[in-house]
């Protein structure tokens, strides 16, 4: 099975950085996305890494430690657009379907 | 279409009523999946289609959900004898299988509330 974890909430002011963490224990590992989800809209993809290392974006960032069972989503001079939800994704070896952790909440502040 | 279309946005229902619910893929993704995503709760995969092959309907929650897939594009799922604890938004999702990272493209999703 998958097991998916991240912070339920973050906030953050306009033009900072937010860091959103993301942990999982998984049979195999094929790929880590990240989604951005805005409220009663679909989820969109944002970034997928399946090797070590960091994967940049324009404003967004990405970072993958498969031996640690790691990454983070790096939003950089946010905007009050950003402000959504933040699904965390993974996809186990020989397999197709994506597991999602429950998502965090982002609100940008003026 | 331009991206995945779903149908109805939003459905209220009865409990004990059957409820059918629609989903339009991207046209020429062959792979086509549903999850279902509760209030605080992470997206829940339910089934997958892939083309010819058997779906895996391995994340349904009860023999009460069924799902089909007609002519390798449209699929309708269906919840006979609604609960309560169906309430719930139904993410439809597509994708091109063996396309690399075969990124799910997803509907906004048909909000599902039973009374």
């Amino acid at each position: 099975g998958q097991n998916i974890d991240q912070p339920t909430e973050m906030t953050a002011t306009e033009g900072a950085i937010v860091q959103i963490n993301c942990t999982y224990q998984t049979s195999g590992f094929n790929g880590l996305f990240w989604y951005q989800q805005h409220a009663g809209e679909a989820p969109t993809f944002l970034s997928y890494n399946v090797l070590d290392g960091l994967e940049e974006k324009g404003r967004f960032s990405s970072f993958l430690s498969r031996s640690k069972g790691y990454s983070y989503l790096l939003l950089k001079e946010l905007q009050m657009k950003d402000s959504a939800s933040y699904l965390c994704a993974v996809r186990g070896s020989n397999d197709y379907k994506l597991s999602f952790g429950a998502g965090t909440t982002v609100t940008v502040r003026a | 279409g331009a991206g995945v279309s779903q149908s109805p946005s939003n459905k209220v229902t009865e409990k004990g009523k059957d409820v059918e619910l629609r989903c339009d893929p991207i046209s020429g993704h062959t792979a086509l999946y549903w999850y279902r995503q509760s209030l605080g709760q992470g997206l829940e995969f339910l089934i997958y289609f892939q083309g010819n092959s058997a779906p895996d309907k391995s994340g349904l929650p009860s023999d009460r959900f069924s799902a089909e897939r007609t002519g390798g594009s449209v699929s309708t799922l269906t919840i006979q004898r609604t609960q309560q604890e169906d309430s719930a938004v139904y993410l439809c999702a597509s994708s091109i299988q063996g396309s690399g990272a075969n990124v799910l493209t997803f509907g906004a999703g048909s909000r599902l509330t039973v009374l």
